[in-house]
């Protein structure tokens, strides 16, 4: 699987949109971005995931670049709860069903601020 | 997103020993993982369970050590043989199917966490 880097850390007003970037330079064309969140103690939450096209559900929105190299995960009002690592992901799906696991990378710490 | 349960949910092992987590889902899936997370560090995968045959193990991950089953569509044990203090980390199950409302998303259990003295 291809590689993603992310910044180490951010910080986000309350109430702001919080936008938490990733680079997939080298992703390959079958190759989905996912954004999964793990809060203190806890199993990682999945968020969402898209191929090329933006995604958007309850939780956040998935903006992809025309050239797939990079991503944005927005959270459109932050709130204390959503100080979490998140992770940027890049995952292979089989067109026969199936898919690889999740390599997981150093993630971003994303701290809400009051 | 399916209910996913572990057990024990933490653990105090004796080095040499073994341990024996279960991970049990409220559903049917296709696919369940298991992966590690070692102190401070983000997640290793393990191996993915594979109903009916044998699992498949990521690389540094061997069967001797980390045995897997899967006997049906909502079970699965990993065990961790042999244990020795680096081997404390916290363990999760994760399922995913692959049609309907769990489509390639992977849900993660509590996990078990694992202190090896």
């Amino acid at each position: 699987d291809a590689k993603t880097t992310q910044p180490p850390s951010m910080d986000c007003a309350e109430g702001r949109a919080a936008n938490l970037p990733c680079n997939h330079s080298t992703i390959s064309g079958n190759e989905y971005v996912y954004w999964y969140r793990q809060i203190h103690s806890q199993g990682p939450q999945y968020i969402i995931h898209g191929l090329k096209n933006n995604e958007t559900n309850e939780m956040a929105s998935l903006i992809i670049t025309e050239d797939r190299k990079s991503s944005t995960l927005i959270l459109p009002h932050a709130t204390l709860r959503d100080t979490a690592v998140y992770y940027c992901i890049v995952r292979r799906l089989y067109s026969g069903g199936g898919a690889d696991g999740l390599t997981f990378g150093k993630g971003t710490h994303l701290i809400i601020q009051p | 997103s399916a209910v996913i349960s572990q057990k024990p949910s933490r653990d105090i092992c004796q080095r040499g020993t073994s341990l024996t987590i279960q991970c049990q889902v409220d559903s049917q899936v296709t696919m369940m993982f298991w992966y590690r997370q070692q102190p401070g560090q983000s997640l290793t995968l393990i191996a993915t369970a594979n109903q009916g045959s044998e699992a498949t193990y990521e690389s540094g991950f061997v069967i001797d050590k980390f045995p897997i089953s899967r006997p049906n569509l909502t079970f699965s044990t990993l065990t961790v043989s042999n244990m020795s203090p680096e081997d404390s980390s916290i363990y999760l199950c994760s399922v995913e199917g692959t049609g309907g409302s769990l489509s390639y998303e992977q849900y993660f259990g509590p996990g078990t966490r694992l202190t090896v003295t």
